[in-house]
C-alpha cells in the first residue's frame, strides 16, 4: 500500500485559512487521495477525495499537485469545530474498500 | 435515519471473558467494516465483509470473529479477551468498495483489565 505523510500536528487562527499539507511520493496512477476528519471522542469523517484535479466541496477544497506526489487540504475559513484529526489516505479502487489510516495530523483551532 | 448505530458505548472486560460488539447500519450499505484505535494512533481494519455471508480478514484481526448474516448488522466477537485488546472500536459501513464514503459509528471503548 503506498503511504503518506503528513505533520504530527498544525495550528491555526480562527476564521483564517488552512492548508494541510500530505505527501504521497509512491501513489500509483490509480489511487484517489482520500481526506477524512476526527473530532474528538467521535469516529472519522468523510472530508473529501480527488484523483487529478483539484476538488471543492461545501466542507473544503484539495488541491492536487500535478506529479500528484503531494496534496493539500484547504480549509477556507476554521472555525473552532473544525479542530481534529485529519487522515490523509490513498485507497485503490481494488482493496476492497479499506482505508488505512496513518498517524494523521491533528489540527489546533485558536479563537 | 440513524446511520450506524454501535452498542455499548462502553464497556470494562475481565481477562479471559468473551463478548460481542454489536454494528447496525439503516443505509442498505453492502460493504461494512470494522476498526480498533488505540490511544495516539490511527485506525487499524479488524475484519471487513463485502455483503451478507461474505467476512475477510484485514490488519489485525487475531482474537476476533465476525458474522455476516444481515445486510444490517455486523457483529464483533472478542474471545478469551487480553489487555492488548484494550482500544476503542468503530464500526463503518459504505455502498461499496473502491473509493464510496465509509460512514463510522460511534465506537465502543472497551477496557480489558
Amino acid at each position: 500500500d503506498a503511504k503518506t505523510t503528513q505533520p504530527n500536528s498544525m495550528e491555526s487562527n480562527e476564521e483564517e485559512p488552512v492548508h494541510l499539507p500530505c505527501n504521497h511520493s509512491t501513489i500509483s496512477g490509480t489511487d484517489y487521495i482520500h481526506w477524512y476528519r476526527q473530532l474528538p471522542s467521535q469516529g472519522p469523517e468523510y472530508v473529501i477525495h480527488g484523483l487529478t484535479s483539484n476538488v471543492n466541496n461545501r466542507m473544503a477544497s484539495l488541491a492536487i499537485a500535478e506529479d500528484r506526489k503531494s496534496s493539500t487540504l484547504i480549509l477556507h475559513r476554521a472555525t473552532l469545530r473544525d479542530a481534529a484529526v485529519y487522515y490523509c489516505i490513498l485507497r485503490g479502487g481494488n482493496q476492497g474498500g479499506k482505508l488505512i489510516f496513518g498517524q494523521g495530523t491533528e489540527l489546533s483551532v485558536k479563537p | 435515519n440513524a446511520g450506524v448505530t454501535q452498542t455499548p458505548k462502553f464497556r470494562i472486560l475481565k481477562i479471559g471473558q468473551s463478548m460481542t460488539l454489536q454494528c447496525t447500519q439503516d443505509m442498505n450499505h453492502n460493504y461494512m467494516y470494522w476498526y480498533r484505535q488505540d490511544p495516539g494512533m490511527g485506525l487499524k481494519l479488524i475484519y471487513y465483509s463485502v455483503g451478507a455471508g461474505i467476512t475477510d480478514k484485514g490488519e489485525v484481526p487475531n482474537g476476533y470473529n465476525v458474522s455476516r448474516s444481515t445486510t444490517e448488522d455486523f457483529p464483533l466477537r472478542l474471545e478469551l479477551a487480553a489487555p492488548s485488546q484494550t482500544s476503542v472500536y468503530f464500526c463503518a459501513s459504505s455502498v461499496a468498495g473502491g473509493t464510496y464514503e465509509q460512514y463510522f459509528g460511534p465506537g465502543t471503548r472497551l477496557t480489558v483489565t
